[in-house]
């Protein structure tokens, strides 16, 4: 079957720009993750939807970041008035359900570059 | 405090041969996940391998297995007969099985497979 997918794979934006970035899980997984990752700060976890509870929004570093999941499915995660800083590979990933205790494995997609002049 | 520990920035093996990436983990949940990615230059992160804290033997996965020892807080990944195409950056990570349901992630290792 499908796995996760991501587009753009690659967007490149000058800073103060806004820009969107799509997330389409694997059909039929209720939780959704985003992550970001970066030379200088490894991999972390952004935000986290799971089915139609309120998102674990923990990890956003700024409220210029923020995302939403429409129909349980798709998901945007947007950044405002973005900087240098925000460079980096932005990454989603979807699991089956999170509620089976710590044995659920998240799948990721192939991530979107994200550049900003 | 780093709760996934890689100490191996790079590793080098030669192919045929077994290798192993280690991975420490703190935590004070009963109940957690620890997982193994693989990510090629392509970027994809690949899931390779789950153990579980309750789990009583060790994780295989064809030619991967999870050296797991709890009391240690390590969860180390075996590379049996290391392949050309196994170069890639490893990441190790854990969930807690309390909290936050996002994985934490180590800072990798990066495997060089020689000829």
């Amino acid at each position: 079957g499908a796995g996760v997918s991501q587009s753009p794979s690659n967007k490149v934006t000058e800073k103060g720009k806004d820009v969107e970035l799509r997330c389409d899980p694997i059909s039929g997984h209720t939780a959704l993750y985003w992550y970001r990752q970066s030379l200088g700060q490894g991999l972390e976890f952004l935000i986290y939807f799971q089915g139609n509870s309120a998102p674990d929004k923990s990890g956003l570093p700024s409220d210029r970041f923020s995302a939403e999941r429409t129909g349980g499915s798709v998901s945007t995660l947007t950044i405002q008035r973005t900087q240098q800083e925000d460079s980096a590979v932005y990454l989603c990933a979807s699991s089956h359900t999170p509620d089976r205790g710590s044995t659920d494995t998240q799948y990721f997609g192939p991530g979107t570059r994200l550049t900003v002049l | 405090a780093q709760k996934i520990t890689q100490t191996q920035p790079g590793m080098f093996v030669q192919e045929k041969e077994a290798v192993t990436l280690d991975c420490t983990y703190d935590t004070s949940d009963q109940s957690y996940g620890l997982f193994w990615y693989k990510q090629p230059s392509s970027g994809e992160m690949i899931f390779l391998i789950y153990q579980g804290s309750y789990d009583e033997q060790n994780a295989t996965e064809g030619r991967y297995s999870l050296n797991f020892q709890k009391a240690r807080k390590s969860a180390n990944l075996v590379i049996s007969a290391s392949q050309l195409g196994d170069s890639a950056m490893y990441f190790c990570a854990m969930r807690e099985g309390t909290g936050r349901r996002a994985l934490t992630f180590g800072s990798g290792t990066r495997l060089q497979v020689q000829p």
